[in-house]
Parts: structure tokens; sequence; C-alpha cells
């Protein structure tokens, strides 16, 4: 069974620095592209972040562009995202999502890990 | 940028169909995918390619596409079905940027 379990959020103040981690199992990492999909509080779902199965390509949404970075390790079944130069704006829960390849969607997704940017 | 469009709201009674629509320019082209999100959980993928079901998802979802609109329909409609919809689709223009819609919420009378 896919298992997407994030962690690593908490409390931070603007200006600073958070790296979010997604532990996958249950299936073949490395066969599958991964995404970083936010959702503010009571609001709706924002794509930031893109990487390929092979962490050969990487992909940014343009409120995130320059301050976060994705990665992978296939290796340790883990996806990762740097988050530097917080703002009060990037406040939400923060999930890793599957992408299958086969039907161009996110069909997994962790349980969320909540950041909070504030002084 | 590329945006989706969606009601903020949809009601019906439990039995009745719910239909909940999303429109963009870019969706003669690209493929149309939903999601249900309850309070406090994760999306659930429920259509992907416009009309497909994933394994699962009871026969009472399906999707359509036409044009620049898509529709989530909700046959039978149950108490349980009580959530937020996402429709997600590609910015044509960077097929690898996905975008989702506002989300509907669909409240059971």
């Amino acid at each position: 069974q896919v298992h997407l379990v994030e962690s690593g959020g908490g409390l931070v103040k603007p200006g600073g620095s958070l790296r979010l981690s997604c532990a996958a199992s249950g299936f073949t990492f490395s066969d599958y592209y991964m995404s970083w999909i936010r959702q503010a509080p009571g609001g709706g779902l924002e794509w930031i972040s893109y990487i390929s199965n092979g962490a050969s390509t990487m992909y940014y949404g343009d409120s995130v562009k320059g301050r976060f970075t994705i990665s992978r390790a296939n290796s340790k079944n883990s996806l990762y995202l740097q988050m530097n130069s917080l703002r009060v704006e990037d406040t939400a829960t923060y999930y890793c999502a599957r992408g299958d390849p086969d039907i161009g969607a996110f069909d997994s997704w962790g349980q969320g890990t909540l950041v909070t940017v504030s002084s | 940028s590329y945006e989706l469009t969606q009601s903020p709201s949809v009601s019906v009674s439990p039995g009745q169909t719910a239909r909940i629509t999303c429109s963009g320019d870019g969706l003669p082209k690209e493929y149309v995918y939903w999601y249900q999100q309850k309070p406090g959980q994760a999306p659930v993928l429920v259509i992907f390619k416009d009309k497909e079901r994933p394994s699962g998802i009871p026969e009472r979802f399906s999707g359509s596409s036409s044009g620049t609109a898509a529709t989530l329909t909700i046959s039978e409609v149950q108490a349980e079905d009580e959530a937020d919809y996402y429709c997600q689709s590609s910015d044509s223009s960077a097929s690898y940027r996905a975008v989702f819609g506002g989300g509907t919420h669909l409240t059971v009378l």
C-alpha cells in the first residue's frame, strides 16, 4: 500500500528557513515523479514544485521560484523541500504527492505537514 | 497565468445528482483531473483523464469534458460525499505546471 509521510513543518519567523521531508513506502519510488502542493488555511490547493523520477528535472511555481528547492533521494525513498526566505504568505499545509506518469495525476498524497511563518 | 474556475458551492439532497463544473481556456487541449477533500484529510483522486475512475472510487462518480468546461457528476449523492472538490489540469504552455481550480464545496442537505 502506498504511504507518504511528511515531516519537518513547524513555526518559523519571516526570513527563516525550513526543510520538509516526505518518506515514501509501498511502491517503487524511482518510477514516479513527485510534487509538493500546499494549502493555505481555509484556502485551495496550490502546486509549488515538481521533480522527475530521476531527479534530472525540477520545476517551480512562480510564488516560490528562487526560494524553494526540491530534491529527492531515491536510495532513501525520500523527497525533500528546502524552503528559504520564508514569508507570512507561505503559511500552509504542505503535501507531497505522487505523480503517476500513466494517468498524469497525483494519485497518492501524504497527510500533510503544517508550516507557519509568523513573527 | 492560467486559471481554472469553479463555482464556490453546490447543494443537493441525498439521492439527487450533483454536478460540479470547472472552466478554463486550456481545457480543450489538456486533461482534467478531480480530487475530493474532506475536512482535515488529504485530497483523493476521484477522476483522471477527464472521465476515468481510479480503482476503489464508486461508480456514481463520473466525469466529462467538452470545450472549455469539464464536469464532475455525482449520482445518487450520499451524505459521505459532502466535501470540497478540486479540478486540476496543466498549463498548456508549460505542461509541467499543475493548475488547480479554487474548489467547490458540496453540501448534502
